[in-house]
């Protein structure tokens, strides 16, 4: 979950594809863990949260899945539309804390 | 509830300035959070508060950085003297914490340009 600097990953989808976005987390005593989408020029909005004691939880069209054995986190989007193209962070609050910490971000990009 | 919301959404200026960003939490949140984005670093923590009281300013990078909070509704950012290298997006975050750990919600944040 670091700061990948100047290049965003990019996904690149075709309209109407699942998409999954990976994000490796640092710290193993994290125990909450939220995805965010920032559409350019605006600040990050929620899209879905999971505790530890969780290795999956749904939404409307997003499910997060949280593998802690290998520090992993996904996002899934089921029937990405255009309006989904954003930057998407996953972070987590580490040693539990009141404090989260974001990953670099990935960009998507939906291709009509 | 309108939201957080910050001002001023851009602010241009010289290096040696002052400059003060705003924020106003969503009304009944107990936590507020400054974080600060560029390209090189992404989204960083630069301090928060917990009923208007400072918990970790560990994030602040210089003296140059303060912040406060002199109310439950209103929260201050301030750089003296602003650098170039201080040109960022700033975002202002708050979030009711009473239950556990939960979403923070960003305001649409300040840019920042100091030339």
């Amino acid at each position: 979950g670091e700061s990948v600097g100047l290049h965003l990953p990019t996904l690149s989808v075709q309209e109407g594809d699942n998409s999954i976005i990976n994000c490796a987390y640092s710290n193993s005593a994290s125990d909450y863990f939220i995805w965010y989408k920032q559409e350019s020029g605006k600040g990050p909005q929620f899209i879905i949260d999971i505790r530890s004691n969780m290795d999956k939880r749904q939404g409307q069209r997003v499910t997060v899945l949280l593998n802690k054995t290998v520090k992993h986190l996904s996002l899934q989007i089921a029937a990405t539309q255009p309006g989904d193209s954003a930057v998407y962070f996953c972070a987590e609050n580490k040693d539990a804390g009141n404090m989260l910490t974001f990953g670099g971000g990935t960009r998507l990009m939906v291709k009509p | 509830d309108a939201g957080v919301i910050q001002s001023p959404r851009h602010e241009v200026t010289e290096m040696g300035q002052e400059v003060t960003l705003r924020c106003k939490p969503i009304s009944g949140h107990d936590y507020l959070f400054w974080y600060r984005q560029t390209m090189m670093r992404g989204l960083e923590l630069l301090i928060y508060f917990n009923n208007n009281v400072p918990i970790d300013d560990s994030g602040m990078p210089e003296d140059r950085f303060s912040a406060k909070m002199p109310n439950a509704s209103f929260s201050t950012l301030k750089i003296q003297p602003s650098e170039p290298r201080d040109s960022a997006v700033y975002f202002c975050a708050s979030s009711f914490l009473g239950q556990g750990f939960g979403e923070l919600f960003f305001g649409e944040g300040s840019r920042l340009t100091v030339l």
